[in-house]
């Protein structure tokens, strides 16, 4: 399974824009690229996902680089609810399997 | 709609003794899976229902584990003979079938946190 690498930890202010990296240099051309996030004591909860093209809902935007390498989860405007551990998840959509293998993630704080 | 549940909410049992965590997926959803999620790790992928097909059983970290799903939608995660580091919290998550970029949202339950002593 292609492998995901993220920064443990990054800090943002309230109400500025966040940009959360991932690196995934060894993705295949039928992964996609999956967030999600887990709030303190709970389940993780779906963000966006993506194959090629630049993706944008109500929670976040999906930047991916053009050779898919890696991609940046954007969150516009940071709020407090946003603290949580961001995982960079690739799932291939190819082989017949459906296995999303999640790392360690990146724990983001949110300053007030 | 309601979502994914899983119970019980916390279990404490003693080493050597078996346990059942129960998930009820969203209706509807015919994909299934089990997680392990260690304290201050991330989700550790275990065991992949879809329909009637077999099983993934990959992640599964020994033949003390073991799950099934029956008619399609209830799950049952079962350790046996259970150790100390089976503790962690066990989450479970549900999703429509198909790999569509649409449907491919994974719905997780709150978790079980499970205290072996």
């Amino acid at each position: 399974d292609a492998k995901t690498t993220q920064p443990n930890s990054m800090e943002s202010n309230e109400e500025e824009p966040v940009h959360l990296p991932c690196n995934h240099s060894t993705i295949s051309g039928t992964d996609y690229i999956h967030w999600y996030r887990q709030l303190p004591s709970q389940g993780p909860e779906y963000v966006i996902h993506g194959l090629t093209s630049n993706v944008n809902n109500r929670m976040a935007s999906l930047a991916i680089a053009e050779d898919r390498k890696s991609s940046t989860l954007i969150l516009h405007r940071a709020t407090l609810r946003d603290a949580a551990v961001y995982y960079c998840i690739l799932r291939d959509a190819g082989a017949g399997t459906y296995k999303y293998i999640f790392g360690t993630g990146t724990r983001l704080k949110v300053l007030a | 709609g309601a979502g994914v549940s899983q119970s019980p909410s916390n279990k404490v049992t003693e080493k050597g003794k078996d346990v059942e965590l129960r998930c009820d997926p969203i209706s509807g959803h015919t994909a299934l899976y089990w997680y392990r999620q260690s304290l201050g790790q991330g989700l550790e992928f275990l065991i992949y229902f879809q329909g009637n097909s077999a099983p993934d059983k990959s992640g599964l970290p020994s033949d003390r584990f073991s799950a099934e799903r029956t008619g399609g939608s209830v799950s049952t995660l079962t350790i046996q003979r259970t150790q100390q580091e089976d503790s962690a919290v066990y989450l479970c998550a549900s999703k429509k079938a198909g790999g569509q970029l649409s449907t491919d949202t994974q719905y997780f339950g709150p978790g079980t946190r499970l205290t072996v002593l």
